[in-house]
């Protein structure tokens, strides 16, 4: 089975731009996060989507939005872009099949890598 | 609130050589413990995990146990190899979502 896919790997950004970055989760997972690594830093969590419903948020500011399609994909979006936006942008699914998948281990892909100019 | 902190690194070591990295914790509840992998260019591997006190988590020859009294879950393996050489990550996880928290992270380099 293939992993988590993301979309794109790499992209570059004007300030002031919107960016919208994709990820596919494992086939079966129907919970989607969204985590923000900054070079030299762990990941810092931004949602986490379940059944398409926002399930918890970080402490991020309202420029940051996603969503969960039925397919249990999702997208990620950043409005007016700062040069602090640029970092890597991992997404990870998680199961098990049923239920939120409380502590269930983040499966992540290899991530978007975001630079703003 | 929830937090993990873990060993500064860089750390070099000598192929065969011991390693240990730390990882403390503070959570409100009853967190799950993580080890997770970074390889260059690459998202995050799930490398061990440990759910409940006392646990212990292990895969490829690295190990880890759950240390309530300590708030621990340090990283230990006897004989690494050049292939190890990676950035570990120490996440917990807890509460009624499945929101992570990680550590920021400890570079490790083998040398042959």
């Amino acid at each position: 089975d293939a992993g988590v896919t993301q979309s794109p790997t790499h992209l570059i950004k004007t300030r002031g731009q919107h960016v919208t970055l994709r990820c596919s989760p494992i086939s079966g997972h129907k919970s989607v996060s969204w985590y923000q690594q900054v070079l030299g830093q762990g990941p810092q969590f931004i949602f986490q989507y379940y059944e398409k419903e926002e399930r918890g948020r970080g402490n991020f500011p309202d420029r940051f939005s996603a969503r969960q399609f039925p397919n249990y994909s999702s997208e990620l979006n950043v409005n007016a872009l700062l040069l602090g936006d640029s970092a890597l942008y991992l997404c990870a699914s998680s199961g098990p099949n049923t239920g939120q998948g409380r502590n269930s281990p983040l499966h992540f892909g290899n991530g978007t890598r975001l630079t703003v100019t | 609130g929830n937090s993990v902190t873990q060993m500064e690194g860089p750390v070099t070591l000598s192929e065969e050589a011991f390693l240990t990295i730390n990882c403390t914790y503070t959570a409100t509840g009853y967190p799950s413990l993580f080890w997770y992998v970074q390889y260059p260019g690459e998202g995050l591997q799930l490398l061990l995990k440990a759910t409940k006190a006392d646990d212990k988590g292990s895969n490829k020859g690295f190990e880890a146990t759950y240390r309530k009294e300590t708030t621990s879950f340090h990283l230990e393996k006897g004989s690494v190899q050049v292939s190890d050489s990676a950035v570990y990550f120490c996440a917990l996880s807890e509460g009624t979502g499945n929101q992570f928290y990680f550590g920021t992270g400890t570079s490790l380099t083998v040398i042959p």
